[in-house]
């Protein structure tokens, strides 16, 4: 079946850089474009980064564009985020999640990894 | 940027009926989605462009965008229902994809 491991998570100085992966199964990766998501201790959901199905396209979000960036290898079916220069408003689940080819929702989404941005 | 405003809570007694709104400048204009997250669990997409359902949502969830604000309702809400709620539009002057601040429900 269609899944989305993310993985890379962890605790972080502020300053300091990470990169998350995303690795899909169940279907044609290379055919879809991807998202990333992040949710912020006890707040809703806000966009991050997007990418087109060959990492042709990418789009940031105000609050992270030049500093995060968003990648893909579709030779090994995985999704990336670099993110540096890492604030503590920077701390929430990431997720990451499927842009089916012709629309702009997300379906389906991974289980999340958590960054904590801290002294 | 576009922005999605949506009522916080909304509390249901099981059985009746959720309705969920998400307004937007000119919303009708736009695809509207909508996503379920129970606690501690990634979201779920529950309605897409307005209101088409994924293969394995119950047709209790249903959406509608007309009159300057879209809905998502729940009929014969149920315990499982009880989760947080998001609208979600892709903003074509800037590219980039706006989720609503959610809405609680709440099975009494």
């Amino acid at each position: 079946q269609v899944q989305l491991v993310e993985s890379g998570g962890g605790v972080v100085q502020p300053g300091g850089s990470l990169r998350l992966s995303c690795v899909a199964t169940g279907f044609t990766f290379s055919r879809h474009g991807m998202c990333w998501v992040r949710q912020a201790p006890g707040k809703g959901l806000e966009w991050v980064a997007v990418t087109s199905y060959n990492g042709d396209y990418k789009y940031y979000a105000d609050s992270v564009k030049g500093r995060f960036t968003v990648s893909r290898d579709n030779s090994k079916n995985t999704l990336y985020l670099q993110m540096n220069s890492l604030r503590a408003d920077d701390a929430a689940v990431y997720y990451c999640a499927m842009r089916p080819a012709g629309y702009n929702w997300f379906d389906p989404w991974g289980q999340g990894t958590l960054v904590t941005v801290s002294s | 940027s576009y922005v999605l405003t949506q009522s916080p809570s909304v509390s249901v007694a099981p059985g009746e009926t959720a309705t969920i709104t998400c307004g937007g400048n000119n919303i009708g204009s736009k695809r509207v989605h909508w996503y379920q997250q129970k606690s501690r669990q990634a979201p779920v997409l529950v309605v897409h462009d307005n209101s088409d359902r994924p293969s394995g949502i119950p047709e209790r969830f249903s959406g509608s965008n007309f009159g300057g604000t879209a809905t998502l309702t729940v009929s014969r809400v149920e315990a499982g229902d009880e989760a947080d709620y998001y609208c979600q539009v892709w903003d074509i002057n800037s590219d980039h994809y706006v989720f609503g601040s959610g809405t609680k429900v709440t099975v009494l």
